[in-house]
């Protein structure tokens, strides 16, 4: 089983910052890997996949990078409604395996 | 617009069984692989089984492997989860998701519980 981690678990960004996340993966998935953005009390939504496409709808403000075993979100600017947890998914081996997840709070 | 749509959950005690169920519109149902992902209450997100197209290949994680059977009705576009011998650590927000790569959209879920 291939495991996600992600650091750091909480990340405090003030409004307007740019936040960086990171989902390392325990052997190489190539750019088989998704990012998601969940609210408290929502369910999860998709922001990239491939490793840097975003989804539809999603802001440029949100992009993806990374192969192989390293891999990052970036959120240029944060706006209020970025905070939130951000969880990776690699696709590239069964069984499907998520990361733990980044909260990103308010600083 | 994609919808899908989960039910069947509900308050089970340990050992018991429960089917869920998934509604899918808005897609060509059996053209779609579909997966199973669950979240335990202020948890993380956990795959929990996938099924191609066709129902002919099955996927599960160790952690439900034996005790969960993934199935489909294409006739029906409906997706369905039989769950037994559960466990309070089933307890969970069960997600019926499209496909088994990334997962676009998110349905609401299905909360089950399981507790005596």
């Amino acid at each position: 089983e291939i495991v996600m981690t992600q650091s750091p678990p909480t990340l405090s960004v003030s409004p307007g910052e740019r936040a960086t996340l990171s989902c390392r993966a325990s052997q190489s998935i190539s750019s088989n890997l998704a990012w998601y953005q969940q609210k408290p009390g929502q369910a999860p939504r998709l922001l990239i996949y491939g490793a840097s496409t975003r989804a539809t709808g999603i802001p440029a403000r949100f992009s993806g990078g990374g192969s192989g075993t390293e891999f990052t979100l970036t959120i240029s600017s944060l706006q209020s409604e970025d905070f939130a947890v951000y969880y990776c998914q690699q696709y590239n081996n069964w069984p499907l395996t998520f990361g733990g997840g980044t909260k990103v709070e308010i600083k | 617009e994609v919808q899908l749509v989960e039910s069947g959950g509900g308050l089970v005690q340990p050992g018991g069984s429960l089917r869920l169920s998934c509604a899918a519109s808005g897609l060509t149902f059996s053209n779609y692989a579909m997966s199973w992902v669950r979240q335990a209450p202020g948890k993380g997100l956990e795959w929990v089984s996938g099924i191609t197209n066709n129902g002919g290949i099955t996927y599960y994680a160790d952690s439900v492997k034996g005790r969960f059977t993934i199935s489909r009705d294409n006739s029906k576009n409906t997706l369905y989860l039989q769950m037994n011998s559960l466990r309070a650590d089933d307890t969970a927000v069960y997600y019926c998701e499209k496909g088994h790569l990334w997962f676009d959209p998110w349905g609401q879920g299905t909360l089950v519980t399981v507790s005596s």
